[in-house]
């Protein structure tokens, strides 16, 4: 199946720091990436959609400010954690959505950890 | 809210079929149901999905009801590697994002 990467796979930052998170399609090109979040024995939640060249769109109660969100290349999305609290932390997962009508399949990368002390 | 209902888990004996059922009674003409699965600390992991006629790939089968109000999951010869969370996902719209419910735990013991 398609791949899909993310850097870092485990990070831990001070309070208040920002973190920044990649998501790459390495053998597709993605004109929309997903970005998830995870909370220990939950399933995943929805935070953004991510669209090439365009301001993401973010679910409800997803502070934009806070997650912000950067498609520039058909390739790479980033998702910066900003100002990170004990609370952020969390398992963030990516996706890549690939192909059209019968054949789109969302493809996810593996995962990054984030604790924030 | 969830657009399918699945058990919250099940077993099965490594080595046997594993059964995965999945209830979309409210399912629409154009949705598809996709299967994901998560082993413990991963990203899911793409299983299959399908309209309404039954499809088969390398690593299992998806069997959906003529009405399309449920389907089933197979793997046909469970290994200990298996053992995961299995999602059951409709999807209304291209390209929108998959939304996931609580999903099966299945575990597979030898």
């Amino acid at each position: 199946g398609a791949v899909v990467s993310q850097h870092p796979s485990r990070v831990i930052c001070k309070s208040g720091t920002s973190v920044k998170i990649e998501c790459r399609s390495l053998d597709f090109q993605a004109t929309t990436m997903f970005w998830y979040r995870q909370f220990p024995k939950q399933s995943l939640m929805l935070m953004a959609t991510s669209n090439e060249g365009s301001k993401a769109t973010y679910e409800q109660g997803v502070e934009k400010d806070k997650f912000l969100i950067n498609h520039a290349s058909l390739t790479l999305s980033t998702l910066t954690v900003t100002s990170a609290h004990p609370e952020d932390s969390s398992f963030y997962i990516c996706s890549a959505l690939r192909g059209r009508g019968r054949q789109e399949t969302q493809y996810f990368g593996p995962g990054t950890r984030l604790l924030v002390l | 809210d969830a657009k399918t209902t699945q058990p919250t888990s099940m077993d099965c004996a490594e080595g046997r079929a594993a059964n995965l059922p999945c209830n979309h009674s409210t399912i629409s003409g154009n949705e598809y149901v996709y299967w994901y699965r998560q082993i413990h600390s991963q990203g899911p992991q793409y299983i299959i999905h399908g309209l309404k006629n039954n499809e088969t790939n390398e690593m299992a089968s998806l069997i959906i009801t003529e009405d399309r109000k449920s389907s089933t999951l197979i793997l046909p010869h469970a290994t200990l590697r298996d053992t995961a969370v299995y999602y059951c996902i409709v999807r209304d719209q291209a390209g929108t994002a998959l939304i996931f419910g609580k999903g099966t735990t299945l575990s597979v013991s030898s």
